[in-house]
């Protein structure tokens, strides 16, 4: 299925680690989000990106990193994580932050296990 | 803050029988209110916006700004809408806000 593409699927790493998640969308949208999804705790918005500029940050720690080189790519770079960070991370994507309501394309996540 | 209570865990219905998710938010202003879904091993997706006033796979969610809701409603539910239900609010107030509740799992018994 085209849309939102997330590698990798699976993750597993240990906290002195560094990593990255990538996300990718060839839906011509200009706003890319990231969101945690952890085990019950409702989705969190973690970083929002409205043509490459982030525009909101959630209060994330530093250990989470978001770069996004243009419209279409989005990255979370990971390092000394914790265990409490193990959660499936969701990209998603819409087509401009500032337009009315958005609807958003999601991709399958990048399900993470902190070591 | 804004926050986003879905008060049903999960919720069994019959097949053929009506369906009522739960949503409240809290918000003193203006919200856009959505719904995503989430079938079995599918990634999550949007069915509705309380902006378009649109019914999708025959379901329809009201905003009532009195009671703080936006319950998601079908007449006659089928076994295909078995899934999770999210219920989501956004605040465009400065900055852009977004809140998910916890999710309702639906199962529709055959």
């Amino acid at each position: 299925e085209t849309g939102v593409t997330q590698t990798p699927r699976h993750l597993v790493m240990g906290m002195t680690n560094k990593k990255s998640l990538k996300c990718e969308q060839h839906l011509g949208h200009n706003a890319m989000y990231w969101y945690k999804q952890s085990a019950k705790k409702p989705l969190e918005l973690m970083f929002v990106y409205n043509f490459k500029e982030q525009t909101e940050n959630n209060s994330v720690p530093s250990r989470f990193s978001p770069e996004c080189p243009n419209s279409s790519h989005l990255f979370l770079h990971l390092h000394t994580l914790q265990p409490e960070d193990s959660a499936l991370y969701l990209c998603a994507s819409s087509p401009a932050e500032a337009q009315g309501d958005q609807p958003q394309h999601f991709g399958d996540g990048t399900r993470l296990s902190i070591l | 803050a804004q926050r986003v209570t879905q008060p049903e865990k999960l919720l069994s219905v019959f097949k053929g029988a009506p369906v009522e998710l739960k949503c409240n938010y809290s918000y003193s202003g203006s919200p856009e209110l959505f719904w995503y879904v989430q079938y079995s091993r599918q990634r999550l997706q949007l069915l509705l916006r309380h902006i378009s006033r649109e019914s999708i796979k025959g379901f329809t969610a009201d905003l009532n700004k009195g009671e703080t809701s936006f319950h998601l409603k079908k007449p006659f539910a089928q076994e295909e809408d078995s899934a999770m239900y999210y219920c989501a609010l956004i605040i465009r107030a400065g900055s852009y806000q977004l809140t998910f509740g916890k999710g309702t799992k639906l199962s529709v018994i055959p």
